[in-house]
Order: C-alpha cells, then sequence, then structure tokens
C-alpha cells in the first residue's frame, strides 16, 4: 500500500522560502508523475506543478517564477520550495502521486496528509 | 477565478439523484480526460472518478460521470448523507506549456 508522508515548516515570515518534502513508501518514484497542490482556507484546490518520473518539471504559470520541485530517489522523496512567500501563500499543501501516463497527470489516487503553512510577520 | 466552471453548492435530500456540472474549454475538457475529487473537511480529496467516467476500486456505483464535449458532470444517485461533501473536477489544461487545473468545487448538502 503505497503511503505519502509529508512535513515542512508550518510557519513563515514573509519572504522566506517554503520548503515540504514527501516522502513514499510502499512504492517507487519511479515511473510516476508526483505533484504538490495547494488549498487556501475555505477555498479550493490549486496545482502547484509535478516533476515526472525523469525529473523533468511542469509548474503553475502563476507560480512558476518561485516554484522549484525536486526528486531525491535515494530516499525516496520528493520536495518543494517556493521562495519570496507572501500571506497569499497561506494555504493547506498536499503532496500526490499523479498517474503513469503523460495523459494522467490529473490521476492523484494517493495523497499526504497535508501540511498547513501559515504566512504571517 | 478557476478555470473550470462548477455550480458552488448543491442539495438534495436522501435517495434522490443530484448532478454536478463542470464547464471548461477546448484546451481542457475538450481534449483531456476529465476527473472528479470528493473531500471532506481538514481531509485530503479522494478519487472519484478518473479517464471522464472510470471508478477506482471501492467507490460506489452510486456514483457515475460523464463527458460531452467541453462539459462533463458527475451523478451521485441514492443520495446519502454520508455524501455530504465537497465535490471538485479536475483535467489537464493544454495551454500554458500545460498545467492541471481545477472547478471552484461544489458543496453538495443533503437535506
Amino acid at each position: 500500500q503505497v503511503q505519502l508522508q509529508q512535513w515542512g515548516a508550518g510557519l513563515l515570515k514573509p519572504s522566506e522560502t517554503l520548503s515540504l518534502t514527501c516522502g513514499v513508501s510502499g512504492g517507487s518514484l519511479r515511473g510516476w508523475y508526483w505533484s504538490w497542490l495547494r488549498q487556501s482556507p475555505g477555498k479550493g484546490l490549486e496545482w502547484i506543478g509535478e516533476i515526472s518520473r525523469d525529473g523533468s518539471t511542469n509548474y503553475s504559470p502563476s507560480l512558476r517564477s518561485r516554484v522549484v520541485m525536486s526528486l531525491d530517489t535515494y530516499n525516496n522523496q520528493f520536495s518543494l520550495k517556493m521562495r519570496s512567500v507572501t500571506a497569499t501563500d497561506t494555504a493547506t499543501y498536499f503532496c500526490a502521486r499523479g498517474g503513469r501516463n503523460s495523459g494522467d497527470h490529473c490521476y492523484w489516487f494517493y495523497w499526504g496528509q497535508g501540511t498547513l503553512v501559515t504566512v504571517s510577520s | 477565478q478557476s478555470v473550470l466552471t462548477q455550480s458552488p453548492s448543491v442539495s438534495g435530500t436522501p435517495g434522490q439523484t443530484v448532478s454536478i456540472s463542470c464547464s471548461g474549454s477546448s484546451s481542457n475538457i475538450g481534449s483531456n480526460s476529465v476527473y472528479w475529487y470528493q473531500q471532506f473537511p481538514g481531509t485530503a480529496p479522494k478519487l472519484l472518478i478518473y479517464k471522464d467516467s472510470q471508478r477506482p476500486s471501492g467507490v460506489p456505483d452510486r456514483f457515475s460521470a460523464s463527458k460531452s464535449g467541453t462539459s462533463a458532470s458527475l451523478v451521485i444517485s441514492g443520495l446519502r448523507s454520508e455524501d455530504e461533501a465537497a465535490y471538485y473536477c479536475a483535467t489537464w489544461d493544454d495551454s500554458l506549456s500545460g498545467r492541471g487545473v481545477f472547478g471552484g468545487g461544489t458543496n453538495l448538502i443533503v437535506l
């Protein structure tokens, strides 16, 4: 059974860098797309971006300038870094496993538990 | 402003059938598979429907979905109180180098 466990700092000051990691157990990173999504309080879901099995990335156009995703195949985990955060980045951040194929980007069957990240001075 | 359009809320009584719609465009729903997610407060979303109309193992057949052109719909029959949740449609959008896009979500209220 695949499980995703995520961790990272939950309280940031404006201009700091958000850093989250998602550990994968019960399966390999290889062969899948890995995504980060977020949900602002009381709002809907937003796709942040994805990293594919070969390490190539695809980011939301609105966040592309501030976001970097990476894979750590040795530790079977992947990470999200978002620089220069502001209060508008306050949200619950989720990691999720996408599908295997290029047509299955949104096949998020497995999810992390979510991390509430609050940006406040 | 979400790329996909969903009604903010829908309601029904136990046993009824409700439909949740999702409207998009040729660059997203019109050319890619639609996915539906169910989310309860404080929890991660759960995949309900994939590839327009397929149910993952364990999802009751009370949940069905379809797609036509640039619109999709999720139908819940035999409504139960435990179906009260937020429902989101999602798909890939081929514009702007490709991106995942969501509807704004529909809150299902079981009266």
